[in-house]
Formats: C-alpha cells, structure tokens, sequence
C-alpha cells in the first residue's frame, strides 16, 4: 500500500468548473506540499501544510491532521491549470510522494 | 525571484559511464536534497543533505550514487557505473530551513543506452 494515495488519478473538467484533488497518507507527518507538475517536467511547489487552510488566488489547499487527508481546490479552472498536481509529505528529511493527478481543463 | 538551476537539462550516456549531474540550489538555502522520476511513475527521493554531509538517503542511494558540495554553491549528484535503470528525470531542491518551501529545479533528464 502506497504510503500517500491521491484521487483521481486523472480529472476532465470544462473552463470554469470547482476542482477538488484529494490526499491521504497513513505515516506521520511534519507537514504536507502541494506541488504542481507541468508538461515540461519542472516542479512548483503551490503549498505547504502543516494544519489548517492556505489560499493562494484561485488555488486553496486544506489538511486534516486527525483524518491524514487533505484537499486542493481550484476555482474557476482554467485551461492553464492543465498540470499533474502532487501531493508529497514530509517525513524527518525527505519527502514521500502519491503517484500525481493529471488535471485537463478544457476551454 | 530566486531559482534553483540543475545541468544538464538531457544527458545520454552509455551503460556503464560516469555520470555527475550538478545543481545550484539558492544562495542562503542549508537543505538540499536529490530526487528522481522514472518516466510515468511518481517521483522518489534519493537523498538529503545538510551541513556538508548526508542527513538521509534512500534505499535506491546505493554504493553506485554519491553526492558532493565540492565548492559551497554547487550540490552534484554522481552515478558511478549508469544502468539502464537509471534513465529517469533527477530533479535538485532545496530549502532554507528545515522546514519550509521547496524549491525545484527544471531537472536533468538522464538516457542510459
């Protein structure tokens, strides 16, 4: 069993639509990345988490401590969000990554 | 706004061969780290690095991998004898502190014939 699981594992929306991109992880964290992959392979990270909820612009990452799950949201997508978005979590010094979710927004 | 900045951007090698990647993480940055992509999977960390030393490495950091701050800016990753196993995208990171945000670089894509 994978240690970060993240669904869907791929997601079709139209221009416009709510996105919602869900994490789990079973292990002890210090804290929790969004990160977002785009075609070319480079890495942004967009969040970092340890509790709570960020919101940058159009992009809003929540975590559940209790629950080892969190959320990231893009409202009113838009065809440039089109990237894979990972989840990764931090244990002692290195990061744990889920397997990605490749987001296509049609215009 | 600061960046991180990894050569070569592609590198093909044959089986065997040498290979040093090289990154420059961000000038006041402490933490850098190594990690890679094998084409469609999910990325894998290799190792960590603070204070001139490994602080963690992965079970794929064997013998055949090594890492080294030879001159305080840059951070190179080697692979001794490449396999062609090792074909996948390595990408440098670094952060300031030991906890905090994660700067990539755009990654050094490595081909092993």
């Amino acid at each position: 069993k994978n240690e970060v699981e993240q669904s869907p594992q791929n997601l079709t929306a139209q221009e416009g639509e709510f996105i919602t991109i869900n994490c789990s992880y079973s292990v002890g964290i210090s804290a929790l990345h969004w990160l977002q992959q785009h075609p070319g392979g480079g890495i942004v990270s967009l969040f970092m988490l340890s509790s709570g909820k960020k919101k940058h612009g159009r992009l809003i990452a929540t975590i559940n401590i209790q629950e080892k799950h969190s959320s990231l949201h893009i409202t009113a997508s838009h065809p440039r969000d089109s990237a894979v978005y990972i989840c990764a979590v931090s244990q002692a010094q290195k990061l744990v990554f889920g397997q990605g979710t490749r987001l296509t927004i049609n215009p | 706004e600061p960046e991180v900045t990894q050569t070569p951007s592609h590198q093909v090698t044959q089986m065997g061969q040498e290979v040093i990647l090289r990154c420059v993480p961000i000038s006041n940055h402490l933490y850098f780290y190594w990690y890679r992509q094998i084409l469609g999977q999910k990325v894998e960390f290799l190792v960590s690095f603070y204070n001139n030393e490994i602080s963690e490495k992965s079970e794929i950091f064997d013998d055949q991998f090594s890492v080294e701050r030879p001159d305080g800016s840059n951070f190179t990753l080697k692979i001794r004898s490449t396999k062609l196993e090792d074909s996948a995208m390595y990408f440098c990171a670094s952060i300031q502190g030991s906890t905090g945000e994660l700067f990539f670089g755009e990654g050094s894509r490595l081909t092993v014939l």
